[in-house]
């Protein structure tokens, strides 16, 4: 079946620490997206990818980072510059084409806790 | 403010009502997206507008471009329509979303 994944589903991390996001798409879809969501807050972009090895800066990309290497794939970073990582992650990527073009397909999530 | 607002925050309904969430937004739009995220933190996608009314099952999306303004319908709610529902816009050119709070729907039998 065609969709996006996320892991960890829960991640724990000590302060000081980087961790990594993964997220993995079989949709064939140029862009992909990671957004940060806090309670009581809407979505928030953080990075976004519109074609394989090439990535923007979305509205909080501070104390994260991301790689483009693969089409299917775009892992985030949370480095130790980041100063209240705690949240739920979401990744999507959209459809470019076609009748459900500009759709954005969303990963379960990866609710990140800073012990 | 919020360049996309949603009311209410949240709603509690009766099974078999008819629900109305709103959304109204202050800047040119391509686009605007009603999305459901459910307990689980799983987002989908139900509607993509750029004018008028879509449908789909029990669920009406309308869009009135001259007032900045779209509405969710729910028609026959039903418990498992219990979930937050999302209201994003994509303004005219952007690559990005803006996405408002959510409104929490709570459908009781």
């Amino acid at each position: 079946d065609g969709g996006i994944t996320q892991s960890p589903k829960y991640l724990f991390r000590k302060e000081g620490q980087n961790v990594t996001l993964s997220c993995e798409q079989n949709l064939n879809h140029d862009a992909m997206y990671w957004y940060r969501q806090d309670p009581g807050q809407g979505l928030r972009l953080i990075y976004y990818s519109q074609i394989v090895n090439d990535f923007q800066k979305g509205d909080i990309a501070e104390g994260y980072s991301v790689s483009r290497e693969k089409k299917e794939s775009f892992p985030l970073t949370v480095t130790s510059a980041q100063k209240n990582p705690t949240a739920f992650y979401l990744c999507a990527s959209r459809d470019s084409g076609g009748l459900t073009r500009d759709t954005q397909y969303f990963g379960p999530g990866t609710r990140l806790t800073v012990l | 403010k919020n360049e996309v607002e949603q009311s209410p925050q949240n709603l509690t309904a009766q099974e078999g009502e008819f629900i109305t969430i709103n959304c109204s937004y202050s800047v040119g739009i391509s686009a605007l997206h009603w999305l459901q995220q459910h307990p689980g933190g799983g987002i989908v996608s139900l509607f993509m507008l750029s004018s008028g009314k879509k449908k789909h099952g029990r669920l009406i999306a309308t869009i009135n471009i001259q007032e900045k303004h779209s509405s969710l319908h729910i028609t026959a709610s039903h418990p498992r329509d219990s979930a937050v529902y999302i209201c994003a816009v994509r303004q005219g050119g952007s690559e990005k979303l803006v996405f408002g709070k959510g409104t929490k729907l709570t459908v009781n039998p």
